[in-house]
């Protein structure tokens, strides 16, 4: 079984300011892949980044980056200058491929952030 | 290119019903998954089909089925509608798998009274 933690319900953050969203996780499979996903209030899902259990560097999309620390099971999202845009919900979420993706995505609760002007 | 396409975008139904929704993936993905997300449950795995077979399935009960079509169209039915299966439905389409992203639509979203 795969679990992701997001020990943060709710963000404010100034516009402009760099923002750090935290997401943990556990998983007993040697190769996964981890996700995170921009929801606004429209309900469709945005696929923002991914980073392979095995990838050497951290991943990097636009004013993205993951910062992926695997001993310590974290793969927190790091969203440079932040725009008024990218107040949504985030969710970080989990696939294990030795399993063949047979637990599907596993998500976490997510985070609601708002960006203040 | 086209999105996933998710319809209808809403729904309202009566417990004891039966309804049936559809996902068109992206051109050329043949894995479409479908997704739950409620207020309590937050997001969870139904199923997956992959090339018209059902690949895998989450740990929901035998009234949540689903099928793929030749063309990867897919549609997910639920049986004997309870309060609690008012959610969002997403669809989700992949090409490469995880690697490659998987895609969402917009959704369904089903109320049940």
């Amino acid at each position: 079984a795969q679990k992701i933690t997001q020990t943060q319900p709710g963000m404010f953050v100034q516009e402009k300011e760099a923002v750090t969203l935290d997401c943990t996780y556990d998983t007993s499979d040697p190769s996964y892949g981890l996700f995170w996903y921009k929801q606004p209030s429209s309900g469709e899902m945005i696929f923002l980044i991914y980073q392979g259990s095995y990838d050497q560097q951290n991943a990097t999309e636009g004013r993205y980056s993951l910062n992926f620390q695997k001993a310590r099971k974290s793969a927190n999202l790091v969203i440079s200058a932040s725009q008024l845009g990218d107040s949504a919900m985030y969710f970080c979420a989990i696939w294990g491929y030795s399993g063949g993706g047979a637990d599907g995505l596993t998500f976490g609760k997510g985070t609601h952030l708002i960006i203040q002007p | 290119k086209a999105g996933v396409t998710q319809t209808p975008r809403y729904l309202i139904k009566t417990r004891g019903q039966q309804v049936t929704l559809s996902c068109s993936p992206i051109s050329g993905h043949r894995s479409v998954s479908w997704y739950q997300q409620t207020p309590g449950q937050g997001l969870q795995f139904l199923f997956e089909y992959f090339s018209e077979t059902q690949r895998n399935k989450g740990n929901f009960p035998g009234r949540f089925s689903g099928r793929q079509f030749s063309n990867s169209r897919s549609e997910m039915n639920v049986s004997t509608l309870e309060l609690g299966d008012s959610a969002l439905y997403l669809c989700a389409s992949s090409l490469a798998g995880a690697r490659g992203g998987y895609t969402f639509g917009s959704g369904t979203r089903l109320t049940v009274v």
